[in-house]
């Protein structure tokens, strides 16, 4: 597609359980970023990929948060354990360079509601 | 860590030219000043990016003093869509080597008929 797609668009999930969330990126894009939003709030930086790695990840809240890019195109975000707190939009964005000083073009979101 | 501080919300008339300023005082070197727009139930949109002086596109201008401390994203003749959150970045190129874009609370700009 042309732009970022992220599935589901929204997931309900019981507290503990486990959740995927994936974003496509824009083709060609190397560099994928995933935001959480809360209501009324602005994104919340959670981990960033150049390629296949996570050069910085030190936005993860704790341990139970994971993100994996292994071809360097899609990204899934793993949430373990879920808690009623990680209620929230989860965003995806990607860009032709890892560095902030270009353009990122974001996904609509993943509203995750955890009852 | 680079921080931005702009208005929590303002209030404009359509066909109005509206000007929101946002403050970051320690904005390093490298880092240009990047402005998103954000509608309800999309993520955020890139409006407009600067490094000094002035920048135009088809939609913003974007004005940036000599000292780089604070800018102003200027929307001429708002409409009723225009009617969003928007937010001023900085990229966090001292402490991260430029890969996490801080946002802050943004500016909830409401437009009136």
């Amino acid at each position: 597609g042309a732009g970022v797609s992220q599935t589901p668009s929204n997931k309900v999930t019981e507290k503990g359980k486990y959740v995927e969330l994936r974003c496509d990126p824009i083709s060609g894009h190397t560099a994928l970023y995933w935001y959480r939003q809360s209501l009324g709030q602005g994104p919340e930086f959670l981990i960033y990929f150049q390629g296949t790695g996570a050069a910085d990840d030190s936005g993860l809240p704790n341990d139970r948060f994971f993100a994996v890019r292994p071809e360097g195109s899609v990204s899934t975000l793993k949430i373990q354990r879920t808690e009623r707190g990680d209620s929230a939009v989860y965003l995806c964005a990607s860009s032709l360079e890892g560095h902030t000083n270009t353009e990122a073009f974001f996904g609509q979101g993943t509203r995750l509601t955890v009852v | 860590l680079a921080k931005t501080t702009q208005p929590i919300s303002m209030d404009s008339y359509e066909g109005q030219e509206v000007n929101i300023t946002c403050s970051h005082n320690n904005i390093a070197t490298n880092d240009y000043i990047t402005w998103y727009q954000q509608f309800p139930s999309q993520g955020p949109r890139f409006i407009i990016q600067g490094y000094k002086t002035k920048v135009t596109n088809e939609v913003a201008s974007l004005f940036i003093p000599a000292d780089r401390k604070s800018s102003t994203l200027s929307l001429p003749r708002v409409s009723l869509s225009d009617t969003a959150v928007y937010y001023c970045l900085v990229g966090d190129t001292l402490n991260t080597g430029g890969f996490k874009t801080i946002f802050g609370a943004g500016t909830r700009l409401f437009v009136k008929a």
